[in-house]
């Protein structure tokens, strides 16, 4: 079946450090890949996106590149802020599927 | 102006009992779910729903009954609430033809004593 694998958190941090949260997914059929984060208190919210190989989402200085050679989606921001704490989850869609499957998030503390 | 919005945000009960969780959504998306969070943020989609009908049913205790009256607005109905359901649920939706960008209320987190 579908499944999406990330790095065991927590994951602690200074600012300014920088940031990856690894990625890994298995699909049936040809994925789109997404990054969510969940904000303290909050529902989800939709980070970035690609939809085909090689395709690099980004959005708020973070970003991820769909590897379909590696099957990963690592998500990266060269200069994290204590606002980026949050909970991140990687998720994919199958095309045809009718829902995401998602990986099991990692949360994210970042410390002044 | 609340795009996804859940009612009741908390919500306190004793085992046995049958409660409801009400998600309403202003964005005219055709597409809406609810997930279950349990205490390891771990998601898990429960049901969907397509323009009122449903089209996902996951593995889910027949004890949770959804219902959507009209395609904005999906009900959870919980039955013989155990300590097991003690989670936060979320609705979701979508637009149509993007049912990957999803737009999720604030959740509702539900403890069962």
């Amino acid at each position: 079946g579908d499944s999406v694998t990330q790095m065991e958190g927590p994951v602690t941090l200074s600012e300014e450090a920088f940031l990856t949260i690894n990625c890994t997914y298995t699909a049936t059929g040809y994925p789109s890949l997404f990054w969510y984060v969940q904000y303290p208190g909050e529902g989800l919210q939709l980070l970035l996106k690609a939809t085909k190989a090689d395709d690099k989402g980004s959005n708020k200085g973070f970003e991820a590149t769909y590897r379909k050679e590696t099957t990963s989606f690592h998500l990266e921001k060269g200069s994290v802020q204590v606002s980026d704490s949050a909970v991140y989850f990687c998720a994919l869609k199958v095309q045809g599927a009718q829902k995401l499957v998602f990986g099991q998030g990692t949360r994210l503390t970042i410390n002044p | 102006d609340t795009a996804v919005s859940q009612t009741p945000k908390y919500l306190v009960t004793q085992m046995g009992n049958d409660k409801s969780i009400k998600c309403e959504q202003n964005l005219g998306h055709d597409t809406m779910y609810w997930y279950k969070q349990d205490s390891k943020k771990f998601l898990k989609i429960m049901f969907s729903y397509n323009n009122k009908e449903l089209i996902i049913n996951e593995t889910v205790p027949n004890r949770f009954s959804p219902k959507s009256p009209d395609k904005a607005h999906l009900n959870l109905h919980i039955n013989s609430l155990e300590l097991g359901d003690s989670a936060v649920y979320f609705c979701a939706s979508s637009p149509p033809g993007q049912l990957y960008e999803q737009y999720f209320g604030p959740g509702t987190r539900l403890t069962v004593t």
